[in-house]
């Protein structure tokens, strides 16, 4: 089945590391980028980046730019998304999505089913 | 490029009825890289149309995109109650790479 699974819910402090994961199966890993989204409680949907696996090749949302880090090990089929600092800003739903391009098309055709990141003292 | 609008912000209906959201995008969307998806109360988004008005796999045929340059529609010919959801318009460009839209919540009347 073509899926991608997302790590479980995570309840941090502010100031703590996190790292989250999304593992792919049933397709070709590393070659499709994979993007990750952010939905804060009640909001609406915000494109944070991308990496593509085959090479580890980053895109950022400049408003996310040094703030989090995207990452990729084709070995296991598993991209990350993670924080060095987190703050309470930081709690929401994030979720991974594989994105299928072309010369006249590109979208997010496949979901995880989101990490809840929940940070607060 | 780069910013997206979507109106309304809440449509009102009833199952059976006819639904039609508006996307407009700040300048024109090259090649009509104008994305649909849904998304339902604790579920992840679903794509629906991509390329302004091409169905992904599996969506029925009463979901139907339409549009080009700055403004596009999703119509729903006839609702089901399936389909009481948000609605997300998302353009991609070539700078800004993705954008979605604020959304258009269709609640039952």
């Amino acid at each position: 089945e073509v899926q991608l699974v997302q790590s479980g819910v995570e309840v941090k402090k502010p100031g703590e590391s996190l790292k989250i994961s999304c593992q792919a199966s049933g397709y070709t890993f590393s070659t499709y980028w994979i993007g990750w989204v952010r939905q804060m409680p009640g909001k609406g949907l915000e494109w944070m980046g991308i990496v593509y696996p085959g090479d580890s090749q980053t895109r950022y949302n400049p408003s996310f730019q040094g703030q989090v880090t995207l990452s990729a090990d084709k070995s296991i089929s598993t991209a990350y998304l993670q924080w060095d600092t987190l703050k309470a800003s930081d709690s929401a739903m994030y979720y991974c999505a594989r994105r299928n391009t072309g010369s006249s098309w590109d979208y997010f055709d496949l979901w995880g089913q989101g990490t809840l990141v929940t940070v607060s003292s | 490029e780069g910013v997206v609008t979507q109106s309304p912000g809440t449509l009102s209906l009833s199952p059976g009825e006819r639904a039609t959201l508006s996307c407009r995008a700040s300048q024109s969307v090259g090649d009509n890289f104008l994305n649909w998806y849904q998304q339902k109360r604790g579920q992840a988004p679903r794509l629906l149309i991509y390329g302004a008005y091409k169905r992904a796999t599996g969506v029925p045929d009463r979901f139907s995109g339409s549009g080009s340059g700055t403004d596009f529609t999703l119509t729903i010919s006839r609702l089901e109650p399936e389909d009481f959801a948000v609605y997300y318009c998302q353009q991609f460009g070539r700078s800004s790479l993705f954008t979605f839209g604020p959304g258009t919540k269709v609640e039952i009347k």
